[in-house]
């Protein structure tokens, strides 16, 4: 139990478009769901939290124009990335929490 | 505040050998301590976690950590590594403060050699 799938898995899309990411908790039913950045080598930093039917909470430094995420179910959150430019090419990782944060297997996008 | 230290970036043992990844963890209230592995363009799987029960708690593949308040330490151990036990890991911390968020620590990359 307490799976978390992406997707996509990976994708590749060009400078000044935009990208979406799926982050579905198949089994149980989550409130709030989290999503993380993840660049090479490096630790995951916590992006933002979305709450089923409210705002996302963003941390210092994201911009919330550029990550959009909806929450609009208790099993779905997406994440867009707007105008993507290169150096938002990362991987990306979502919890969903339930008593503890169950994580997805993550989407690494690539800008170029 | 919260805050998490691994204090070696990379560890490297031969197969059969014990492993050690040490953490440091900073908390101003009780902390749940977690240990995640994450394998090369990978998701995170959760090792073990300690929630303020016992403080010797034992994980998957042979894993177990130790809490240490004294020492705000939860170093994870494996007696014999395995090939497979190559790969990223992760100290975490959460206070029910900081509103189920969790903080990761810098990760440890594990090389295991034959």
């Amino acid at each position: 139990g307490a799976v978390v799938s992406q997707h996509p898995s990976w994708v590749i899309c060009k400078s000044g478009t935009s990208v979406k990411i799926e982050c579905r908790s198949l089994d149980f039913q989550a409130t709030t769901m989290f999503w993380y950045r993840q660049f090479p080598k490096q630790s995951l930093m916590l992006m933002a939290t979305s709450n089923e039917g409210s705002k996302a909470t963003y941390e210092q430094g994201v911009e919330k124009d550029k990550f959009l995420i909806n929450h609009a179910s208790l099993t779905l959150s997406t994440l867009t990335v707007t105008s993507a430019h290169p150096e938002d090419s990362s991987f990306y990782i979502c919890s969903a929490f339930s008593y503890e944060q169950y994580f997805g297997p993550g989407t690494r996008l690539t800008v170029t | 505040a919260q805050s998490v230290t691994q204090l070696d970036s990379h560890v490297s043992v031969s197969e059969g050998t014990p492993v050690l990844l040490r953490c440091n963890y900073s908390s101003s209230y009780s902390p749940s301590l977690f240990w995640y592995v994450q394998h090369p363009n990978k998701g995170l799987q959760l090792l073990l976690k300690y929630t303020s029960a016992a403080t010797l708690v034992k994980g998957i593949n042979g894993f177990e950590a130790e809490f240490k308040k004294s020492e705000t330490s939860f170093h994870l151990t494996k007696p014999s590594a395995h090939m497979s036990d190559a790969a990223e890991y992760f100290c975490v911390v959460k206070t029910g403060t900081a509103g189920n968020k969790l903080t990761f620590g810098g990760g440890t990359r594990v090389l295991v050699k034959p």
